[in-house]
């Protein structure tokens, strides 16, 4: 099975925090994913991965950056954490398809409250 | 703007009962279509994928996709108590870099 790890499942940090989120996948996945999962407004996608040290912008990058120094950790950083950034965060990972996307799968999340 | 669109519910279902998920999508070059179930507090876990036109089931669970209408539906046969979550369709297309684009997710309660 694969296995998505999350840093922390809660998280507590004061505005103007630098925040690191740490997420680890074990199944030699190429791309990985960040989202934020807020009540009313879905899924999020932040920042994604489609390799080592490649980056692309989701819908919401603004106050965000990622970094991807080796292939199964993918880590999201708030820059100078604010109290708008409290949410949930999810880690996704997928190997690359051939011919058709593959299907993401999830870590446990991480709930990061900023206070 | 590629949409995939879901009605919110909540649905309502007896135990026992045929639960119709159903959800559409705009971009009609996306080849690949998956369907989440999250619980409450926790993350989506993958429950099917389906890539071509037609069925696909997995024990009580059915995924219809038809590309012509552009919709893709899950069926989930003897409903449960422990059915009742939040299910999300996913849609992605062809060159997405492993990209989904999500429904905002339908509520499901099984009612015993």
């Amino acid at each position: 099975d694969v296995k998505v790890t999350q840093s922390s499942r809660y998280l507590v940090k004061r505005t103007g925090e630098k925040v690191f989120l740490e997420c680890v996948q074990d199944m030699d996945h190429e791309n990985m994913f960040w989202y934020r999962q807020d009540p009313g407004l879905g899924l999020r996608l932040i920042y994604f991965s489609y390799d080592v040290k490649m980056k692309e912008k989701g819908d919401i990058p603004e106050g965000y950056s990622v970094s991807r120094e080796k292939k199964e950790r993918f880590s999201l950083i708030l820059e100078s954490a604010s109290t708008n950034q409290t949410s949930m965060y999810l880690c996704a990972s997928s190997p690359r398809g051939r011919k058709a996307t593959q299907p993401q799968h999830f870590g446990d999340g991480t709930r990061l409250s900023i206070l | 703007q590629k949409e995939v669109e879901q009605n919110s519910g909540p649905l309502s279902v007896p135990e026992g009962a045929i639960a119709s998920l159903n959800c559409t999508y705009s971009d009609r070059g996306s080849q690949s279509f998956f369907w989440y179930r999250q619980y409450s507090g926790k993350s989506p876990e993958l429950i099917m994928s389906i890539y071509s036109n037609g069925d696909k089931e997995d024990g009580r669970f059915t995924a219809q996709l038809n590309k012509a209408s552009q919709y893709v539906s899950l069926l989930i046969r003897d409903s449960q108590p422990s059915d009742s979550a939040t299910y999300l369709c996913a849609v992605a297309g062809g060159t997405s870099y492993g990209k989904l684009t999500f429904g905002q997710g339908t509520i499901l309660t099984v009612h015993p």
